[in-house]
């Protein structure tokens, strides 16, 4: 079945560096999107991506859709610790309902 | 700004029990859904509801559960009979017909089946 393979699976990092994680697949998929959780609570969309090669910004996030359109990027800038969370992908093929499927997550731990 | 909101936010419940898990998705979204998150993995796809029928649904989503948008703005998740492995933070999500892939989600259901 459709599967995405994110990674890493967790990052420890001192507040101000960049962060780079990514999701790949071994199938198509037609949109991409980044969405952060905090603990206790429900995901919350970041960037959404419709085009491949599509590269989109969100202040200090910036998400890319793979020309493949099998793998995408998610990277930080100057991270503050708020930042802390778990970051998932999560793609979309058309003719599915809008039926998410999402990676298994990047756990962001940012230390002041 | 407006949200998904769901009620209630834990429910314990005992193995066989029936439970319903309520959301309020955004008002002029048109598509609503319900994933769940077992404790430490990813979220999982269960259903997608459009003009007042499944648009598509998981394996999971087999006969024990349902969903029915029983007024103008509430979604509702039926458990019939609950079992052990149904303990998970149950999320709605709703999207606009214009941009239905993006979803938005609400704070999740915790149940908890003993």
């Amino acid at each position: 079945g459709q599967q995405l393979n994110q990674s890493p699976q967790s990052m420890f990092i001192q507040e101000g560096e960049d962060v780079s994680m990514n999701c790949t697949s071994s199938s198509i998929f037609n949109t991409w999107l980044w969405y952060k959780q905090d603990p206790g609570e429900g995901p919350v969309l970041l960037i959404a991506l419709y085009k491949a090669g599509e590269l989109t910004s969100n202040g200090r996030l910036t998400a890319q859709f793979g020309i493949t359109r099998k793998d995408s990027f998610l990277n930080i800038s100057a991270s503050i610790p708020s930042d802390v969370g778990i970051y998932f992908c999560a793609g979309t093929v058309y003719n599915q309902g809008g039926k998410l499927i999402f990676g298994q997550g990047t756990e962001l731990s940012v230390k002041p | 700004e407006p949200e998904v909101t769901q009620t209630p936010s834990h429910q314990v419940t005992q193995m066989g029990q029936e439970v319903i898990l309520r959301c309020v998705p955004i008002s002029n979204h048109l598509y609503f859904y319900w994933y769940r998150q077992i404790l430490g993995q990813k979220v999982e796809f269960l259903v997608s509801f459009y003009n007042n029928e499944i648009s598509e649904k998981s394996e999971i989503f087999d006969d024990q559960f349902s969903v029915e948008r029983p007024d103008g703005s509430n979604f509702t998740l039926k458990i019939r009979s609950t079992k052990l492995e149904d303990s998970a933070m149950y999320f709605c999500a709703s999207s606009d017909f214009r941009i239905p892939y993006e979803q938005y989600f609400g704070p999740g259901t915790r149940l908890t089946v003993t």
